[in-house]
């Protein structure tokens, strides 16, 4: 599976959105990209998914670049409780390669 | 919402002594997998199960550790002879599918398992 580079560390404003960007240069035409978060050592919660296009759900966008050698995770109001260490994790979904490999990922404070 | 509830929340034991740790996946899911992490590192891959059986595992999963599905419901995570390495929180997953779509992994809260 293709690595991936997040900031270790980032502050965003309550209210406003927060971009959160993700590098996997190597990424293959098979792999997806994914987000998850975790909350003060809660369990990982996943927020979206994405192969080539762009996501959308309840919780956040997920913007892919066309060479998809990059994407930013997009929580469009940010409030407090969206203070977690946020991880972009790029896998092949399929038989016999399922785990999924956690990075130290990107720690995320939202400021009042 | 379905989720994935593990039991117990916090586990504590002594050194050698043997433990299962429990998982209740969500309920149409055939994929389930455990992940442990132990504090202030990174969440690192277990084992994968599907079908009554290991489809994946980890340099991690040594012989000291042993998964099962002992009926419909439960999936358990043993660990033969606990050293004090392994304390760490131990999560739960489960994914509908490990292809394809509906392949996410939905994970639960975790058990802290504490070796003294």
């Amino acid at each position: 599976d293709a690595k991936t580079t997040q900031p270790t560390s980032m502050d965003c404003a309550e209210g406003r959105a927060a971009n959160l960007p993700c590098n996997h240069s190597t990424i293959s035409g098979n792999e997806y990209v994914y987000w998850y978060r975790q909350i003060h050592s809660q369990g990982p919660q996943y927020i979206i998914h994405g192969l080539k296009n762009n996501e959308t759900n309840e919780m956040a966008s997920l913007i892919i670049t066309e060479d998809r050698k990059s994407s930013t995770l997009i929580l469009p109001h940010a409030t407090l409780r969206d203070t977690a260490v946020y991880y972009c994790i790029v896998r092949v979904a399929a038989n016999g390669n399922n785990r999924l490999a956690f990075g130290k990922g990107n720690q995320v404070v939202v400021i009042p | 919402e379905p989720e994935v509830t593990q039991t117990p929340s916090h586990q504590v034991t002594q050194m050698g002594q043997e433990v299962i740790l429990r998982c209740v996946p969500i309920s149409n899911h055939l994929y389930f997998y455990w992940y442990r992490q132990i504090l202030g590192q990174k969440v690192e891959f277990l084992v994968s199960f599907y079908n009554n059986e290991i489809s994946e595992k980890s340099e991690i999963f040594d012989d000291q550790f042993s998964v099962e599905r002992p009926d419909g419901s439960n999936f358990t995570l043993k660990i033969r002879s606990t050293k004090l390495e392994d304390s760490a929180m131990y999560f739960c997953a489960s994914s509908e599918r490990a292809s394809g779509t509906r392949h996410t992994q939905y994970f639960g809260p975790g058990t802290r398992l504490t070796v003294l």
